[in-house]
């Protein structure tokens, strides 16, 4: 069973661009998860997923946003990049049924450097 | 927000030696993760946790569900080169298959094994 892949793996961007990541889930969940992870504040809940509707948001500005395709693939945007905005984004997938467990299982990042 | 408080930040142990790790939060959880990470690559997951008082194996890895439900520890026996790496803990309110799948991360514990 294929893991969590996370596309592409390393970009560099320029201050004011904007940039798009995608995640593809573990096959058969449907939670979608973004995290951002600076060594100065670790990891930070961005948003999460469930068919294709946000159900929760973290303390981000409004320049990054995301969604979530029926295929349960999801991406996440970032409009107006900053110098700030450099960090390794994490998906996490969890497959979310009444009665099972809740786990999350995260991709390998993708590591954004904006210049 | 909930913050969870991570200790200790760092560790440097002898090769064969135990480990020990723990998170507390100011709030309660329904599921306690353990994940490593190593150098430029996403978390995986070593144990979750679903019930308080849990105590759940995973190899030479050990870890509880405190039962206040504010705490978890993780254990490391015999520690080896490979266990190097950034341990973290998260807490997670979703329950069942149901609620939110967020995840509150720790600072994380930065793990050096002499050999």
């Amino acid at each position: 069973k294929a893991g969590v892949t996370q596309t592409p793996r390393y970009l560099i961007k320029t201050r004011g661009q904007q940039v798009t990541l995608s995640c593809s889930p573990i096959s058969g969940h449907r939670s979608v998860s973004w995290y951002q992870q600076t060594p100065g504040q670790g990891l930070q809940f961005l948003f999460e997923y469930f068919s294709e509707t946000q159900r929760n948001k973290g303390n981000f500005p409004g320049r990054f946003s995301g969604r979530q395709f029926s295929n349960s693939r999801s991406e996440m945007n970032v409009s107006t990049l900053e110098l700030g905005d450099s960090a390794l984004y994490l998906c996490a997938s969890s497959f979310q049924r009444q009665g099972s467990n809740t786990e999350a299982f995260f991709g390998q990042g993708t590591r954004l450097t904006v210049v | 927000g909930q913050q969870l408080n991570q200790s200790p930040q760092s560790m440097f142990i002898q090769e064969g030696e135990d480990v020990s790790m723990n998170c507390t939060s100011s709030s309660i959880f329904n599921t306690w993760l353990w994940y490593k990470q190593d150098p430029g690559e996403g978390p995986v997951l070593l144990i979750a946790l679903y019930k308080a008082g849990e105590l759940t194996s995973n190899g030479r890895l050990t870890a509880q569900f405190g039962i206040t439900r504010k705490d978890s520890f993780l254990n490391i026996s015999a520690s080896i080169p490979s266990d190097v790496g950034i341990y973290f803990c998260a807490g997670q309110l979703a329950y069942s298959g149901a609620g939110s799948y967020q995840l509150t991360f720790g600072k994380g514990t930065k793990l050096s094994v002499i050999p």
